[in-house]
């Protein structure tokens, strides 16, 4: 069935490096590939998408990558801060709207 | 423009009891998704709605959960008897459209005793 995998679970970075979360998934009819950071206790926020007709995206410090033929998409975060500390979701859906959510990558950046 | 507001908060219960949450979508917005998400994992997804029609109920326990969207606005969810294994933050996210971008609410947390 549907599955999004996601790694890694946890990662720690000093503050200024970049980070970099990576997601695999199975639905070949997957179109829409959202990211969410959540911090604790508070609510999944949209933090940058892109579709699959599009290889590349960047919003700022944030950018995501995405290999159809490998079924692959990534999340880049360069010159972090400590408020960049979060857990982070990558998520994918085709056309039904359904996201299936990876397992959530613990961000933790060092001041 | 006001985000998804969903209540209560929080909500501590005995196991055999009913609840439920309320959700007011994004106005405009007629997708509406109910999720729930345990601790430490990903949202899974309950229900999804196109305006007050259910599209998408495969993974709602039908047997205790039941949700309705009257006239295609607000929506509830509601669990009945609540069991101990239905511990968890329950979100709702509406979208303009199905494949939109999602915007989600600050969840329910439900506690069961």
């Amino acid at each position: 069935g549907e599955n999004v995998e996601q790694h890694p679970s946890t990662l720690s970075v000093q503050e200024g490096d970049s980070a970099v979360i990576k997601c695999t998934y199975s639905d070949s009819a997957s179109n829409y590939f959202p990211w969410y950071k959540q911090e604790l206790g508070k609510r999944p926020q949209l933090i940058i998408d892109i579709r699959s007709n599009v290889g590349e995206k960047k919003d700022q410090r944030i950018a995501v990558t995405l290999n159809k033929t490998a079924k692959h998409f990534s999340l880049h975060i360069t010159e972090t801060q400590p408020e960049d500390s979060a857990v982070y979701f990558c998520a994918a859906s085709s056309n039904t709207g359904k996201l299936i959510f990876g397992q959530g990558t613990t961000l933790q950046v060092k001041p | 423009e006001a985000g998804v507001v969903q209540s209560p908060r929080y909500k501590i219960i005995e196991k055999k009891q009913p609840v439920a949450f309320w959700c007011n979508p994004i106005s405009g917005h007629n997708t509406l998704y109910w999720y729930r998400q345990n601790l430490g994992q990903g949202p899974e997804l309950l229900i999804r709605y196109e305006n007050e029609e259910a599209v998408d109920d495969s993974q709602l326990p039908k047997d205790r959960f039941s949700a309705e969207r009257l006239k295609g606005v607000d929506s509830t969810l509601k669990i009945q008897p609540a069991e101990l294994g239905d511990s968890a933050v329950y979100l709702c996210a509406s979208s303009l459209t199905s494949n939109q971008p999602q915007h989600f609410g600050d969840g329910t947390r439900l506690s069961i005793l």
